[in-house]
């Protein structure tokens, strides 16, 4: 089973709106963590938000927020007032402590900001 | 934020060569890091996790024998793609773990592109 799923290849945002990227999880680990990362075209990764498992509270970061349902397993990431910059591919990742602390990536969105 | 660098940033190679990635935590100790291959619009790809001092563990399906990754400090991994081949091309991406770290959070090098004619 997939540990990590993004539904959405790709996702079109009018520039200054808000947008939702998706991410669901499976683990049976209680101890976890959720993060996403914004790729641009050069290629490097840039960490954007972390949500732990046992934070009460959702994750904020600027523009963006981490929507984290855990009942639902899911980490959607929500990027509020969208500018032409944030135009890249979006990772979402976990991290299991009981599998060495390795990174599971999902297949990644595409994010496109329209003018 | 800690700092992960690659080098090189790129590079082109001719078959049945070899070619060295080097990767470095600049202002932290690294005991774990992480290899990630990235083909075209696609995910990350976890090829191999590499601990100081000893030897890498390799996900399925990744030959050891043609990524050799050497973890020789705390501060600099290196994966060598041996005898290379035309479907090796590649982005290779390391990142590394700073275990003082709250979250454990891993640390991503800017990754080097890998060309092979």
């Amino acid at each position: 089973a997939q540990k990590i799923t993004q539904t959405q290849p790709g996702m079109f945002v009018q520039e200054k709106e808000a947008v939702t990227l998706d991410c669901t999880y499976d683990t049976s680990d209680p101890s976890y963590g959720l993060f996403w990362y914004k790729q641009p075209s050069s290629g490097e990764m840039i960490f954007l938000i972390y949500q732990g498992s046992y934070d009460q509270q959702n994750a904020t970061e600027g523009r963006y927020s981490l929507n984290f349902q855990k009942a639902r397993k899911s980490a959607n990431l929500v990027i509020s007032a969208s500018q032409l910059g944030d135009s890249a591919m979006y990772f979402c990742a976990m991290r299991e402590p009981n599998t060495g602390n390795q990174f599971y990536f999902g297949t990644g969105t595409s994010l496109t900001v329209i003018p | 934020g800690a700092v992960v660098s690659q080098h090189p940033s790129r590079v082109i190679c001719k078959s049945g060569t070899s070619v060295k990635i080097e990767c470095r935590s600049l202002d932290f100790q690294a005991t774990t890091m992480f290899w990630y291959r990235q083909f075209p619009k696609q995910s990350l790809m976890l090829m191999a996790t590499s601990n100081e001092g000893s030897k890498a563990t390799y996900e399925q399906g990744v030959e050891k024998d043609k990524f050799l990754i050497n973890h020789a400090s705390l501060t600099l991994s290196t994966l060598t793609v041996t005898s290379a081949h035309p479907e090796d091309s590649s982005f290779y991406i390391c990142s590394a773990r700073d275990p003082t770290g709250g979250r454990n959070e891993q640390y991503f090098g800017p990754g080097t592109r890998l060309t092979v004619t």
